[in-house]
């Protein structure tokens, strides 16, 4: 089973408009983040936005929200008010502890790629 | 520089060769990752270095993969034998290591693109 998922191969969304990236996750572990990166055509990885599992609040970072529902493994990114230069493909991620191994690697989606329409 | 910085941006080399991809990571993070990226798909997880910890391999897809990283600073990628499959783009990411700062985002650099003829 896939640890991410990130149903929407691709997006379109008008300029102005708010858009919600899906993502829904799959551990057994208790503590864990999730981070959601932007990736323009220029390749380089942007941090977004952090959710830790024990975070009550929702994340938000400026126009960047994060709608998580723990009960239900989704972690949804939220993007208000499109602008053109959020056209890019966007990745969640998953932070688990590795017992033992003391590493914090992410586990990528295969993304969503989303095209802002002027 | 203030970020990750990787070399070479670009690589073209012929299938059966060695090629050596470098990674120097922001200065003061212990922790560095490198990733892989086959074309339209999301990053896979190669190996993780940590302060002067083994390194965590998990992630390496067979032995013409290896890694090293010396003096906790600067790291180097080795794939010896390369095959076609092994055309990605390979990323390196740097982050302040240990579990109280696993909340903190890593970091990435450009990556360097591979091409295998």
């Amino acid at each position: 089973a896939q640890k991410i998922t990130q149903t929407q191969p691709g997006m379109f969304v008008q300029e102005k408009e708010a858009v919600t990236l899906d993502c829904t996750y799959d551990t057994s572990d208790q503590s864990y983040g999730l981070f959601w990166y932007k990736q323009p055509s220029s390749g380089e990885m942007i941090f977004l936005i952090y959710q830790g599992s024990y975070d009550e609040q929702n994340a938000t970072e400026g126009r960047y929200s994060l709608n998580f529902q723990k009960a239900r493994k989704s972690a949804n990114l939220v993007i208000s008010a499109s602008q053109l230069g959020d056209s890019a493909m966007y990745f969640c991620a998953m932070r688990e502890p590795r017992k033992g191994a003391g590493s914090y690697q992410l586990t990528f989606g295969k993304g969503t790629k989303l095209s802002v329409i002027p | 520089g203030a970020g990750v910085s990787q070399s070479p941006s670009n690589k073209v080399t012929e299938k059966g060769k060695d090629v050596e991809l470098r990674c120097d990571p922001i200065s003061g993070h212990t922790a560095l990752y490198w990733y892989r990226q086959s074309l339209g798909q999301g990053l896979e997880f190669l190996i993780y270095f940590q302060g002067n910890s083994a390194p965590d391999k998990s992630g390496l897809p067979s032995d013409r993969f290896s890694a090293e990283r010396t003096g906790g600073s600067v790291s180097t990628l080795t794939i010896q034998r390369t095959q076609q499959e092994d055309s990605a783009v390979y990323l390196c990411a740097s982050s302040r290591g240990g579990w109280e700062f696993s909340n903190q985002p890593q970091h990435f650099g450009d990556g360097t693109r591979l091409s295998i003829l």
